[in-house]
């Protein structure tokens, strides 16, 4: 099947420095792509949508300056996290459609703020 | 998109099939069902999308039924490596590449010896 990747797998931070989370479709182009969140014993939950070239889309209580997206490339998305707090970390995820419609995700991007 | 109900644990002993229960009773005409699972600390994986006829691939086959109110995902001989979160979403889809998906609780799977 289609890989996505996630740069870095882990990360952790100080209180009140930025994060930036790459994700990559590796062999496909996904003019889209999607940003989830998961804490721990949680289902995954819908951040925001990537879209190339232009703004992301964000859900609703998602605060869009304090997690900034950019999909500058058709096979790059990448989610900042601004003056991170603990509150913050979290297991971050992203994923990508195919042309067939077959949403894959990466690994996961674990992030601890300290 | 519809909402999906499904129980929140399954035991399935090795070998056995594995049926898990999806109901979508509020399914429209042009929402597929999709079935994806995540094991522990890694992101989740496809495992098999229908609109209304029966599916099956390497990993598992979906049965829907006629109404396209409820489905089951079948894994006909479980392993301990399937030992997961499985995760039933409908959403608009069939080649719309773009769509969201919306995960629910899902039902964890534990496969035992």
């Amino acid at each position: 099947g289609a890989v996505v990747s996630q740069h870095p797998s882990w990360v952790i931070c100080k209180s009140g420095t930025s994060v930036k989370i790459e994700c990559r479709s590796l062999d496909f182009q996904a003019t889209t792509m999607f940003w989830y969140r998961q804490f721990p014993k949680q289902s995954l939950m819908l951040m925001a949508t990537s879209n190339e070239g232009s703004k992301a889309t964000y859900e609703q209580g998602v605060e869009k300056d304090k997690f900034l997206i950019n999909h500058a490339s058709l096979t790059l998305s990448t989610l900042t996290v601004t003056s991170a707090h603990p509150e913050d970390s979290s297991f971050y995820i992203c994923s990508a459609p195919t042309r067939a419609d077959e949403q894959y995700f990466g690994p996961g991007t674990r992030l601890t703020v300290t | 998109d519809a909402k999906t109900t499904q129980p929140p644990s399954m035991d399935c002993a090795e070998g056995r099939a594995a049926n898990l229960p999806c109901n979508h009773s509020t399914i429209s005409g042009n929402e597929y069902v999709y079935w994806y699972r995540q094991i522990h600390s890694q992101g989740p994986q496809y495992i098999i999308h229908g609109l209304k006829n029966n599916e099956t691939n390497e990993m598992a086959s979906l049965i829907i039924t006629e109404d396209r109110k409820s489905s089951t995902l079948i894994l006909p001989h479980a392993t301990l490596r399937d030992t997961a979160v499985y995760y039933c979403i409908v959403r608009v889809g069939g080649g719309n590449q773009g769509g969201k998906l919306i995960f629910g609780q899902g039902t964890e799977l534990s496969v035992k010896p």
